[in-house]
């Protein structure tokens, strides 16, 4: 079955430190994205990608990165992790129509001490 | 900008109880909704989505929302709640040009009592 996979699962860094986290999915969906998730503001928007090469700015981009060199997999990096995006962070895709949906994966939990 | 409002943070129901979980949304264009459930400690599942049609939704789960223009809501709605559907549960809007994209509610947290 098609899925979409995050890792690690619990990543704990300290300030200043690079981190990528890893998002691989296996739906062959052109459009990939990066969420946070805080206690009190929902999900807010990181990136986002519609095909390889792409990426775009959402609302909270500030001190992250993303690349796509292939369809399958949008790394999200941290290029000097902050103790303020400590936070628990979903990958998704979808298909191309805008009807289609947007799959989650699991999550990753980034403590930044 | 796009905004999405769930005025409760925490809702108590009792099992066998409806349940109504509000949202307000703020887009300029017709818009594309969603719900989303959260278990603890899960990704998150899409209840249902309204992008054009009959104003009335059903999803999974025996979900279903309304979708108001005119108060700007799609309130999710389940006549009978089961102990199972305790979880968060989110709102969230399309946006940008192909509203792929989504800005989400601050989610609502549902108890269900016994």
């Amino acid at each position: 079955d098609a899925e979409i996979t995050q890792s690690p699962r619990h990543k704990i860094t300290e300030t200043g430190r690079q981190v990528t986290l890893a998002c691989h999915q296996t739906w062959n969906h052109n459009n990939m994205f990066w969420y946070r998730q805080d206690l009190g503001h929902g999900l807010r928007l990181i990136h986002y990608s519609y095909g390889v090469q792409d990426t775009n700015k959402g609302e909270v981009s500030d001190g992250y990165s993303v690349s796509r060199s292939n369809t399958e997999d949008l790394p999200l990096t941290l290029e000097s992790a902050a103790s303020s995006q400590t936070s628990v962070y979903f990958c998704a895709s979808s298909g191309e129509r805008d009807t289609d949906t947007q799959y989650f994966g699991p999550g990753t939990r980034l403590t930044v001490l | 900008a796009q905004s999405v409002t769930q005025p409760d943070i925490h809702i108590t129901v009792s099992e066998g109880a409806s349940l109504e979980l509000r949202c307000n949304y703020s887009y300029g264009a017709t818009p594309y909704l969603f719900w989303y459930v959260q278990s603890p400690g899960q990704g998150l599942q899409l209840l249902l989505k309204y992008f054009s049609g009959d104003t009335l939704v059903q999803g999974i789960k025996g979900f279903e929302a309304e979708f108001k223009r005119s108060q700007s809501s799609f309130n999710l709605r389940k006549p009978s709640v089961h102990w199972s559907d305790a979880a968060e549960y989110f709102c969230a809007v399309g946006v940008d040009t192909g509203r792929r994209a989504l800005t989400f509610g601050s989610g609502t947290r549902l108890q269900v009592q016994p």
